[in-house]
C-alpha cells in the first residue's frame, strides 16, 4: 500500500496565487521529500525535511513537516506557468535505503 | 539528468516476448532502483540495488528480474511480458550518503500488444 498519500489530487489556480498541497504518510520516517515531475519527464527532487526539522525554504518552496499528524505540506508562492507540473512526496523509512512515493498532486497554473 | 541514461526510450512488444530494460550512470553511486509510473498509482519500486551483485525486491516484483553486473548498469527483464506491464519505467540513482535524494533518468515508454 502506499505511504504517501497526497491530497488534493488535482489543483488548478491563476497565475501569481500560492498553490499548497499536502502529503499524509503511514509510518515513522527518516526524512520526507517532494519531487516535481513535468510532462513525459523524470521526477526532479526539490526538497527534503528531515523528520527532527517543522519547516524549512527553498526559494518559492515552503516545506512543513507534522510528525505528530505524520503529515506535510508543499507551499508554492507567486506561481507561475512554469510550476505546472505533478508533485510527488516521498517518505524515507528509518532501516531503509529507499523511498516511498504518493500517488501526486497535478498542478495547472493558468496564465 | 545527473548522467543517467536509460534505453530504449521506446519499446513496443508482444506478450510473451522477453524484454530487458538498460539503466546506466556515470558517477559510480552505488544504489539504483527500478520504478513503474502507472495512473492513478504513481511511482512503485520494482527492484533496487546496493552495489554489484546486490539487489532486493522492491513492493511490485512479480513479473521482473533484475541483475547488476557492474556498478555502472542495472538491468531490469521481464521474462514474458504481459499487458500489465504496459507502463512508463523509471531508473534511479541515490545521491551522496547521507543525503538520501533521488535522481531519476528519463523513463522509458513499454507498451506491451
Amino acid at each position: 500500500s502506499q505511504q504517501g498519500e497526497e491530497d488534493p489530487q488535482a489543483l488548478s489556480i491563476q497565475e501569481g496565487e500560492n498553490a499548497t498541497m499536502n502529503c499524509s504518510y503511514k509510518t515513522s520516517i527518516n526524512n520526507l521529500q517532494w519531487y516535481r515531475q513535468n510532462s513525459g519527464r523524470g521526477l526532479v527532487h526539490l526538497i527534503l525535511i528531515r523528520s527532527n526539522e517543522r519547516e524549512k525554504h527553498s526559494g518559492r518552496l515552503r516545506v512543513t513537516l507534522d510528525t505528530s499528524k505524520k503529515s506535510s505540506s508543499l507551499l508554492i508562492t507567486a506561481s507561475r506557468a512554469a510550476d505546472t507540473a505533478s508533485y510527488f512526496c516521498a517518505t524515507y523509512l528509518q532501516g531503509a535505503q529507499k523511498l516511498v512515493f504518493g500517488q501526486g498532486t497535478r498542478l495547472t497554473i493558468n496564465p | 539528468d545527473a548522467g543517467i541514461t536509460q534505453s530504449p526510450r521506446h519499446k513496443v512488444t508482444e506478450t510473451g516476448t522477453p524484454v530487458t530494460l538498460r539503466c546506466h550512470q556515470t558517477e559510480n553511486h552505488r544504489y539504483m532502483y527500478w520504478y513503474r509510473q502507472d495512473p492513478g498509482h504513481g511511482l512503485r519500486l520494482i527492484h533496487y540495488s546496493y552495489g554489484v551483485k546486490d539487489t532486493d525486491k522492491g513492493e511490485v516484483s512479480d513479473g521482473y528480474s533484475v541483475s547488476r553486473s557492474k556498478t555502472e548498469d542495472f538491468l531490469l527483464t521481464l521474462e514474458s511480458a504481459t499487458s500489465s506491464q504496459t507502463s512508463v519505467y523509471f531508473c534511479a540513482i541515490m545521491g551522496l550518503a547521507g543525503v538520501n535524494e533521488q535522481f531519476f533518468g528519463p523513463g522509458t515508454r513499454l507498451t506491451v500488444l
